[in-house]
């Protein structure tokens, strides 16, 4: 079974400054997926950024990038020059590679970002 | 614009009812999902649909049942034997890539 580690239930972080989100995760399959959502007060959950676990480099997506150590199995999310805006829960989640294909989610960390 | 699409955004029952959130997507997705949420807590998987007129259990199926009858429609029913209904829930579809995309969800709360 597939399990997600979010060990921060709460952040904070200067406007302007980077930040770390940590997630670990537990698989015995060789080949698997990893994402990061954003959820807002709104409820909807917004793609971030995602890394399989074959990618030779980092994943990068604007402001947000992946540190990826698959040794360590972990996939912690940096957010650079944080704003305001990124205040919300943050999920990190493990696509299934096989049977059902469900992301399985950690119970998220909430960033606060003061001005 | 595809999406997905779950209506209602806030939904009350009463003890003992059964109630049913629909979600619908135009994507041409095969795969779709429901997910519950509660209170700062991860997502959790009820159902799953790889394929119409299928579908299976997830991780927290008891007390909820689902239909598939059609590509674009994948409704959750919130039976009375589901003793605490409490939460937030999600609909997703799986593109082939690997891609998930999500609705705004439903906010149900037992009155």
């Amino acid at each position: 079974a597939q399990k997600i580690t979010q060990t921060q239930p709460g952040m904070f972080v200067q406007e302007k400054e980077a930040v770390t989100l940590d997630c670990t995760y537990d698989t015995s399959d060789p080949s698997y997926g990893l994402f990061w959502y954003k959820q807002p007060s709104s409820g909807e959950m917004i793609f971030l950024i995602y890394q399989g676990s074959y990618d030779q480099q980092n994943a990068t997506e604007g402001r947000y990038s992946l540190n990826f150590q698959k040794a360590r199995k972990s996939a912690n999310l940096v957010i650079s020059a944080s704003q305001l805006g990124d205040s919300a829960m943050y999920f990190c989640a493990m696509r299934e590679e096989t049977g059902r294909r469900a992301l399985t989610f950690g119970s998220g960390t909430r960033l606060q970002v003061q001005p | 614009d595809g999406g997905i699409t779950q209506s209602p955004k806030y939904l009350f029952r009463k003890e003992g009812q059964n109630v049913t959130l629909s979600c619908e997507q135009n994507l041409n997705h095969d795969a779709m999902y429901w997910y519950r949420q509660d209170p700062g807590q991860g997502l959790r998987l009820i159902y799953y649909s790889q394929i119409v007129n299928d579908f299976q259990k997830g991780d927290i199926a008891e007390g909820y049942s689902v239909s598939r009858e059609k590509k674009e429609s994948f409704p959750l029913t919130v039976t009375s034997a589901q003793k605490n209904p409490t939460a937030f829930y999600l609909c997703a579809s799986r593109d082939r890539l690997y891609g998930y995309t999500f609705g705004s969800g439903t906010r149900l709360t037992v009155v």
